[in-house]
């Protein structure tokens, strides 16, 4: 089966540790991004990547980082430098490029940080 | 970052009547696609429908359809003979070039 795979589902952490998210795809996908939901909200921007050891910033990249050293994975590090991290986070993938593709998207790591 | 509008946060419809969400955004790009997204409460978002931007014809999936105006900037999802299965939040979402940007959402139940 070809999807998207995202752990764990719920994680914790203690305010002033940094946090990584784990995002794997078995799609072939040369795209990935990262994107966070609070309440009430659509999805935001946090970090993209079209291609292996290539990313760029989304709208709110500040206290995140990322890497893309795999085709496949594309984690993502809360640090303790952002300010308010607990949120639902969302992974994607799609076909490179510009054409009318689709994103295809994880089922979300719920993380909250007390 | 590109703006899009979804002035409804909650709609309710009766089971096999129809519904129509609204979407507004703003662009001064003539190329762009919009996308319809369903998030059920198991939070997987999951597409429901396309549309390309220079494309006039509406998109059409089974009881979905879209309404595209595009001088008017709008993209409205009509939702017809719903089913329980329906009930979700429905995000608008504009896409250019790499970056897709949503709407905040319309939560959609289902009366049985």
């Amino acid at each position: 089966d070809g999807g998207i795979t995202q752990s764990p589902k719920y994680l914790f952490r203690k305010e002033g540790q940094n946090v990584t998210l784990s995002c794997e795809q078995n799609l072939n996908h040369d795209a990935m991004y990262w994107y966070r939901q609070d309440p009430g909200q659509g999805l935001r921007l946090i970090y993209y990547s079209q291609i292996v050891n290539d990313f760029q910033k989304g709208d709110i990249a500040e206290g995140y980082s990322v890497s893309r050293e795999k085709k496949e994975s594309f984690p993502l590090t809360v640090t303790s430098a952002q300010k308010n991290p607990t949120a639902f986070y969302l992974c994607a993938s799609s076909l490179a490029g510009t054409g009318f593709y689709e994103q295809y998207f994880g089922p979300g790591t719920r993380l909250t940080v007390t | 970052a590109q703006t899009v509008t979804q002035s409804q946060p909650e709609m309710s419809v009766q089971e096999a009547e129809t519904v129509t969400l609204s979407c507004t955004y703003d662009t001064s790009e003539s190329d762009y696609y919009l996308f319809w997204y369903k998030q059920p409460p198991s939070r997987q978002m999951i597409l429901v429908i396309r549309q390309e931007a220079y494309k006039q014809q509406n998109a059409t999936e089974n009881r979905f359809s879209v309404n595209f105006q595009k001088a008017a900037k709008s993209f409205s999802l009509k939702i017809s003979d719903s089913q329980l299965g329906d009930a979700a939040m429905y995000f608008c979402a504009y896409r250019r070039e790499y970056k897709l940007s949503f709407g905040a959402g319309t939560t959609v139940t289902v009366r049985a």
